[in-house]
């Protein structure tokens, strides 16, 4: 059994493009995230959700929109995509705050 | 500066060695701390946590937490060729999110 899943795996696309990516987790977890991980590696939170509210938002460009149904979804919506945007997407779900999270296997997005 | 600082590496250590691994973060509120494995093309994974100072031991793991020194490192015993993989350190303030640092990768040479 996936503990956290996400769809798709690979996205290639071009710039301008509206794209969505999705994410489940069948841990009971009340807590689900988005982070991005860039071609240097660096992994960087985006959006938080804790029981399908809204908690963390770093500083990420209007253009991306999270948006969690249940606690056992949180989907990400990406309008207008450019260059930039180029990434690994990693969704993650934990517990409390200082419980260790568990990773997605990512989307990997490429825009052209 | 950085919230969480690692040694950029590459460090390359034979196999059976100890690698060492180093990690250093800004806020002095801190709560508690883990180290993450990602292999290439994968996702992380966790391998440790540690929340008190000290040392805690995971068979050939050990973290080592000096939170006056604002300091956490993991060391890797007797290292072999699948621990060649990069080294998240990962730090929470309490407050949902996790700070990464770059990661430090790990070659073990056979």
């Amino acid at each position: 059994d996936t503990a956290v899943s996400q769809t798709p795996k690979y996205l290639v696309t071009q710039m301008g493009n509206d794209k969505s990516i999705k994410c489940e987790q069948n841990l009971g977890h009340d807590t689900m995230y988005w982070y991005k991980q860039d071609s240097k590696k660096f992994l960087k939170i985006m959006f938080s959700y804790n029981n399908k509210e809204l908690i963390i938002n770093e500083t990420v460009p209007n253009r991306f929109s999270p948006k969690s149904p249940d606690k056992a979804h949180l989907n990400l919506h990406i309008n207008s995509l450019e260059l930039g945007d180029s990434a690994v997407y990693f969704c993650a779900s934990g517990l409390a705050t200082q419980e260790t999270q568990y990773f997605g296997p990512g989307t990997r997005l490429l825009v052209l | 500066q950085k919230e969480v600082e690692q040694n950029s590496g590459p460090l390359s250590v034979p196999e059976g060695a100890i690698a060492s691994l180093n990690c250093t973060y800004s806020d002095r509120g801190s709560q508690s701390f883990f180290w993450y494995r990602q292999y290439s093309g994968k996702s992380p994974e966790l391998i440790m946590f540690i929340y008190s100072n000290g040392d805690k031991e995971d068979g050939r793991f050990t973290a080592q937490l000096n939170k006056a020194s604002q300091y956490v490192s993991l060391l890797i015993r007797d290292s072999q060729p699948s621990d060649s993989a990069t080294y998240l350190c990962a730090v929470n303030n309490n407050d949902y999110k996790l700070s990464f640092g770059a990661g430090t990768t790990v070659t073990v040479r056979a």
